[in-house]
């Protein structure tokens, strides 16, 4: 069955610079959240989409934003990164509708800031 | 504001020795309590969704139960793949709020 793809799995930034992950969501779901997971940490939700509008927002920092496109995947961009940005970030998927609340999550992108 | 609490944060097991993991969670509405299983580096795998007290579920060697207040995941007979962090999450409007997990590790 096909799954969350998120690309790229991993990369490295240094201080101040910009980066922009991306997720695909399993097809013919048409919401999609994003997960920050620090070491040894819980993941902590950073903001949701459904059907392309904003649906939630959780600890998101003013520096990162995100959208969902008309094909559904996703991109969060994350500007002026800090050092403490450094984390796992995962998305996840789930069909509105059906079974509402089963997020499927992607494999994560690591970022590592230096 | 919802809380998942988690334990123990880490449980040792010989091969084929049962236990039982906890996740209580305060929650005004339960609308959906999720088991995962995260091993390092790697997304969250779904394992579980349990919505009414009572309800069981089963996967293998896995067995998931919901009471008004807490959740249990029980291991019976674990193999040395079964060592992973078992994440518990209950849905907070539509999105999830984890406990900290319970890292399982099942020696041979």
């Amino acid at each position: 069955a096909a799954g969350v793809i998120q690309s790229p799995r991993h990369l490295i930034k240094e201080k101040r610079e910009t980066a922009t992950l991306k997720c695909y969501p399993i097809p013919r779901h048409d919401t999609v959240y994003w997960y920050q997971q620090g070491p040894g940490q819980d993941p902590q939700f950073l903001i949701s989409f459904y059907e392309k509008m904003q649906s939630d927002k959780g600890s998101i920092p003013d520096r990162f934003s995100a959208q969902q496109f008309s094909d559904y995947h996703s991109e969060l961009n994350m500007s002026s990164l800090e050092l403490g940005d450094s984390a796992l970030y995962f998305c996840a998927s789930s069909q509105i509708g059906g079974n509402v609340h089963e997020q499927y999550f992607g494999p994560g992108t690591r970022l590592t800031v230096t | 504001e919802d809380q998942v609490t988690q334990s123990p944060e880490a449980l040792r097991l010989q091969e084929g020795e049962s236990s039982s993991l906890n996740c209580s969670y305060t929650v005004s509405g339960l609308r959906g309590l999720f088991w995962y299983r995260q091993d390092p580096g790697k997304g969250p795998e779904f394992l579980f969704t349990l919505y009414s007290a009572g309800e069981e579920k089963e996967k293998e060697r896995l067995k998931a139960t919901l009471t008004k207040k807490e959740s249990f995941l029980h291991i019976t007979a674990p193999k040395p793949e079964d060592s992973a962090t078992y994440l518990c999450a209950v849905v907070d409007d539509y999105k999830l709020s984890f406990g900290a997990g319970t890292t399982v590790t099942v020696r041979a």
